[in-house]
């Protein structure tokens, strides 16, 4: 069965205090994995695309890698504007990239 | 703004009574995707438009929920009888149409609360 894990659910940090998430899939024939930021009360906001295994893409302070099992999203240095939630997804097997997403890490940042 | 717009954000509704939403994809995307999203989980695919064309439905989309996309443009998403269980955001997406994984660019969601 297609699945995505993530942990932890959530991660409370100290302004400066890098760390990482993880997100482990089980997905026959991955063709890809996205990370979001999800804002309280708002849509996800696309962050990355990973596409195969020892991928790498950065943004800011954010950068995402990707294994053959599993994908990190490492935080280097965090503010307190980067506390959101952060979810990854896959498109499930059998076309029209239907994404199945994880539960999420709720990542708080506190100066 | 060029991004996906959602309509309206938030809707408050008594049970039995049917709602309707309105999405507007980015105009050069032909994909449009549904997904229902409660408290603390991910979002859940519900359905898929490549164009007008409706192609797939998660077994989560029960008979009391029709979507359409008439002429590709634009889409709307209807509850008919609604539950309190239909309490949920839900988030429209779309992307481009080509081949390979394509991210999906979401809409800020329509919040559905059920008294």
């Amino acid at each position: 069965e297609d699945q995505v894990t993530q942990s932890p659910e959530a991660l409370r940090l100290q302004e400066g205090e890098s760390s990482s998430l993880n997100c482990s899939y089980t997905v026959s024939g991955l063709r890809g994995l996205f990370w979001y930021r999800q804002d309280p009360g708002k849509g996800p906001e696309f962050l990355f695309t990973l596409y195969s295994a020892g991928e790498e893409k950065e943004k800011e302070r954010l950068k995402a890698t990707l294994t053959k099992k599993e994908s990190f999203l490492h935080i280097t240095a965090p503010k307190p504007e980067d506390s959101a939630t952060y979810l990854c997804a896959v498109p499930l097997s059998g076309g029209y990239n239907k994404l199945i997403f994880g539960a999420g890490t709720r990542l708080a940042v506190h100066p | 703004d060029t991004g996906v717009s959602q309509d309206p954000r938030h809707k408050i509704t008594k049970r039995g009574q049917n709602v309707t939403f309105r999405c507007d994809p980015i105009s050069e995307h032909n994909r449009l995707y549904w997904y229902r999203q409660t408290l603390g989980q991910g979002p859940e695919f519900l359905t898929y438009f490549q164009n007008e064309a409706q192609l797939e439905k998660s077994r989560l989309l029960s008979d009391r929920f029709s979507a359409e996309r008439p002429k590709g443009s634009f889409s709307t998403l209807e509850i008919q009888r609604t539950e309190q269980g239909d309490s949920a955001m839900y988030l429209c997406a779309s992307s481009l149409g080509l081949a390979g994984a394509i991210e999906q660019y979401f809409g800020p969601g329509t919040r559905l609360t059920v008294t």
